[in-house]
This record gives structure tokens, C-alpha cells and sequence, in this order.
């Protein structure tokens, strides 16, 4: 299980205002990525990134923002663009080579109230 | 860009019987597909995958195969057990791309 860890686990916060998520990994891999995971929907890609200092949208990036700064850490923000941002977020990592199996973190819930 | 469908959404099998869980891609070019396996309340881990040079794949009860010109693929579960019972989920990615699209997921109930 371990290797990549998300905190919090729940998080709340009021309308109107941004939001982040942290993920930090220890397995030394390359890419990381963020997921959103509802009811019915499996798991939309909000953003990956390959390298440091480079990221990618993935299908539902509107409302997102994501920094890459260090190889071990992902955060995520939450805008208050976001319309609907309650949600289970998952945050996960790979090697850009070999298997590329995507390891997850626990995930965090975030509600907005 | 990729698009993963699957099917069913939810099943319910009987313990020791067998479960078949599809899905079906539309980029030709993946050829990279994991499926994950999320237990209530924890995170997804993979179980298997498979990728483009082979047509199917097992690791004791489950087995996957793959059919590249119908562009679908198929999580199979022998002897199901109740432990079994989760959320399954597939995925398509072409290899070393990380850019991976994952289906909606099926949860399997197990019945004792």
C-alpha cells in the first residue's frame, strides 16, 4: 500500500473559496496523476504530469489547477470555478517506462458546503 | 482521445461461480490494458493487465483477454469467492503514454 500518500482524508470548505489537495510519493517515479471518482462514473482524469515542471489536462481540468515543482509531490487545487467539486479525489503515480501500473494513493474526500 | 465503455455496471453472482466483466476501447493505438480492483473504502490496485502482443493472460481464477480487431477486452473471475466482491475497473493506455482513460467500473457482488 504504501509510497504515495494524500492528505486530508476528508476536507470541507465553504463555497466560494479554492482548495488543496496534497499527494506526495516516495516510489521515485516520474508521472503522477489526478483523478476524480463519483458515484457511477469511474475515474476521470483531471490532470497527469510526466516530468517536473510539466503537466497535461486530462478530460475534466476546467476548475483545476495542478503545480509539479518536485518529483515527489502533485498538489492539486480546487477553484472555486469548479462547479460541482464535492468528490472523492484520487491522486496516483507510475514509471514513465516498464510496466506502467498506476500506483493510487488513499484518496481524500472533499465537501463543500 | 480514448474512450472506455463497460459493461455491466453491476453483478451479482452466486460463490463459485464465474464472472465476466467487458470492455470495449476506441483508439486504435492503446495497447495497454489494466484492470483495477477497488474494495469499499480503499484504494484501486492492480490485478491484471495485458498488453497488445498476447490475446489473453491468467493468474490463477482470473484471466483476461483481449480481442485487438473488435477492440474490446474481457475480465474474467473463476470460482468467485465472497472477497472477490468490489468495484472492478478497466483501462486502455497506449504504452509508456501515460494518458490512461478508465471505464466507469462494475461492482461484482459475490453471494454467499
Amino acid at each position: 500500500d504504501g509510497g504515495i500518500t494524500q492528505s486530508p482524508k476528508y476536507l470541507f470548505r465553504k463555497e466560494g473559496q479554492n482548495v488543496t489537495l496534497s499527494c506526495e510519493q516516495n516510489l521515485n517515479h516520474d508521472a503522477m496523476y489526478w483523478y476524480r471518482q463519483d458515484p457511477g462514473q469511474g475515474l476521470r482524469l483531471i490532470y497527469y504530469s510526466q516530468i517536473v515542471n510539466d503537466f497535461q489536462k486530462g478530460d475534466i481540468a476546467e476548475g483545476y489547477s495542478v503545480s509539479r515543482e518536485k518529483k515527489e509531490s502533485f498538489p492539486l487545487t480546487v477553484t472555486s470555478a469548479q462547479k460541482n467539486p464535492t468528490a472523492f479525489y484520487l491522486c496516483a503515480s507510475s514509471t514513465t517506462g516498464g510496466k506502467d501500473e498506476q500506483f493510487f494513493g488513499p484518496g481524500t474526500r472533499l465537501t463543500v458546503l | 482521445g480514448e474512450n472506455v465503455e463497460q459493461h455491466p455496471s453491476t453483478l451479482s453472482v452466486q460463490e463459485g461461480d464465474s464472472a465476466v466483466i467487458k470492455c470495449t476501447y476506441s483508439d486504435s493505438a492503446s495497447n495497454y490494458f489494466p484492470w483495477y480492483k477497488q474494495e469499499l473504502g480503499k484504494r484501486p490496485q492492480l490485478i491484471i493487465d495485458i498488453r497488445s502482443n498476447v490475446g489473453e493472460k491468467k493468474d490463477q481464477r482470473i484471466a483476461v483477454t483481449l480481442n485487438k480487431t473488435a477492440k474490446h477486452f474481457s475480465l474474467h473471475i473463476t470460482e468467485t469467492q465472497p472477497e472477490d466482491s468490489a468495484v472492478y475497473f478497466c483501462a486502455a493506455s497506449v504504452y509508456n503514454n501515460n494518458d490512461m482513460r478508465f471505464g466507469a467500473g462494475t461492482r461484482l457482488t459475490v453471494k454467499p
